[in-house]
């Protein structure tokens, strides 16, 4: 079965760029899916940050758009997430996620990556 | 944007009994052209990333025990869980998908054994 894996460095400092990269194996990032990052700050609820589709097309988090990108590698059968100008308030766990939101009988997110801490601090 | 609000914040419930959890949607999420409710329910217990329980608002997702249901429709939803257990223990998440701009989530419910 398809499952996600979130990599990227723990550490960021203040107005530097956070990077990560969400591996997918079991399956194709070219099938009618979806693919999304996620977070969640120490001790809070779920934000969810944008979207990507294997033809390109994103979605952003209004509130975070003028700092995210989302892209993707079909060669690799991955998806990356840039947020960059970071403060502590992007302190979280990231999740990357499989949205079943192209399909037409079924939707959710279904398939989870297990997360990784990224920490803003000088 | 779309607001989802939860209530309660946290629950107690005990074992075997009914739990409860209420989502409320800023604008309604039911999508016209297909009759169907854009809202999903999500459990996340501590250290894990979350499970997706039910979408289209009431259809379980597959390997989900029947003990969780969703109904509701428009802008008011609720998930029951039917008789508590143990396992059952978590932070419960709605969300919306029929806004492609921000698929936002509620602000969760604490579930816990009375």
């Amino acid at each position: 079965q398809v499952q996600l894996q979130e990599s990227g460095p723990g550490l960021v400092k203040p107005s530097g760029t956070l990077s990560l990269t969400c591996a997918v194996s079991g399956g194709s990032i070219s099938s009618s899916n979806w693919w999304s990052w996620v977070r969640q700050p120490p001790g809070k609820g779920l934000e969810w940050i944008g979207e990507i589709y294997h033809s390109g097309s994103t979605n952003y988090n209004p509130s975070l758009k003028s700092r995210v990108t989302i892209s993707v590698d079909k060669s690799k059968n991955q998806f990356s997430l840039k947020l960059s100008s970071v403060t502590a308030a992007d302190t979280a766990v990231y999740y990357c996620a499989r949205d079943r939101r192209g399909q037409l009988l079924s939707a959710g997110m279904d398939v989870w990556g297990q997360g990784t801490t990224v920490t803003v601090s000088s | 944007d779309i607001v989802m609000t939860q209530s309660p914040d946290s629950l107690a419930v005990s074992l075997g009994e009914r739990a409860t959890i209420n989502c409320k949607s800023s604008q309604s999420v039911l999508y016209s052209s297909n009759n169907k409710n854009y809202l999903a329910w999500y459990q996340q217990k501590p250290g894990q990333p979350p499970k997706l329980l039910i979408y289209w608002a009431s259809t379980r997702e597959s390997g989900v025990p029947d003990r969780f249901s969703g109904s509701g429709s428009g802008t008011d939803f609720t998930l029951t869980i039917s008789s508590l257990q143990a396992e059952d223990v978590a932070v419960y998440y709605c969300q919306q998908y029929y806004s492609t701009l921000s698929h936002t989530f509620g602000q969760g419910t604490k579930l816990e054994i009375k």
